[in-house]
């Protein structure tokens, strides 16, 4: 079976401060592992995703992930955050050989100007 | 822009309608899911289809009737829905991972919603 952990439900940063986001996740298996993004009124957007190679994945908009295998880690980070990165963030997870998706109870980050 | 395309965009209905929610997507994958959304919580998948075949009921009322008309389409019929049932259906779409040895990349494709409102 498979889970996934965020730990931090909400999480308030200054604008051009830096954040982390914390994913947790527990699997007996090889994963893929996701962070979607939910600005308000709209649908999940996928942010960036660790399938296999490099563990640092980043994305368009400035957020990296680092996948940290001996942690079962996942950490979401950006160095510098916008008002505009003001969304919901949900970590999830696959088994890679099915089509179940786990996603953590999310983290409603809010960058204050 | 999103690729998987939902409509109506928003839909008020009274507990005895019958209404439909409907879902496209022309990215040629062949798993496709409802998921229900409330608030500040993350999505509850409701239904998966694998090859237009119903493959996951997660135990859901049967007020929600599920239909995969083709391989790019995905309905959620309704029928006398409850007050709770208020949320927002979210339809999404992934590559069907064939075997062990077709890992495919695993993601979903979101649509943006359809956000219900049952009186």
């Amino acid at each position: 079976a498979q889970s996934v952990t965020q730990l931090d439900s909400q999480v308030p940063v200054f604008e051009e401060a830096p954040v982390e986001l914390r994913c947790n996740y527990s699997s007996s298996v090889s994963v893929y592992l996701f962070w979607y993004v939910q600005y308000p009124n709209q649908g999940l957007q996928l942010l960036l995703k660790y399938l296999s190679g490099s563990t640092l994945v980043e994305s368009i908009n400035g957020f990296e992930a680092e996948f940290n295998k001996s942690q079962t880690s996942f950490h979401l980070r950006k160095p510098s955050v916008h008002i505009s990165d003001t969304a919901e963030y949900f970590c999830a997870v696959s088994g890679g050989n099915g089509n179940q998706f786990y996603f953590g109870t999310g983290t409603s980050l809010t960058v204050i100007p | 822009d999103t690729e998987v395309t939902q409509t109506p965009k928003h839909l008020v209905m009274g507990m005895t309608n019958k209404k439909s929610l409907k879902c496209e997507q022309h990215m040629g994958h062949r798993a496709m899911y409802w998921y229900k959304q409330k608030a500040k919580k993350p999505p509850e998948l409701m239904f998966v289809y694998s090859y237009e075949k119903l493959s996951i009921n997660e135990s859901v009322p049967s007020r929600f009737s599920p239909e995969c008309p083709n391989s790019s389409l995905l309905n959620l019929h309704l029928h006398a829905l409850q007050p709770e049932d208020s949320a927002l259906y979210l339809c999404a779409s992934s590559q069907e991972i064939k075997d062990v040895w077709d890992r495919g990349t695993g993601e979903l494709f979101f649509g943006e919603g359809s956000r219900l409102t049952v009186l």
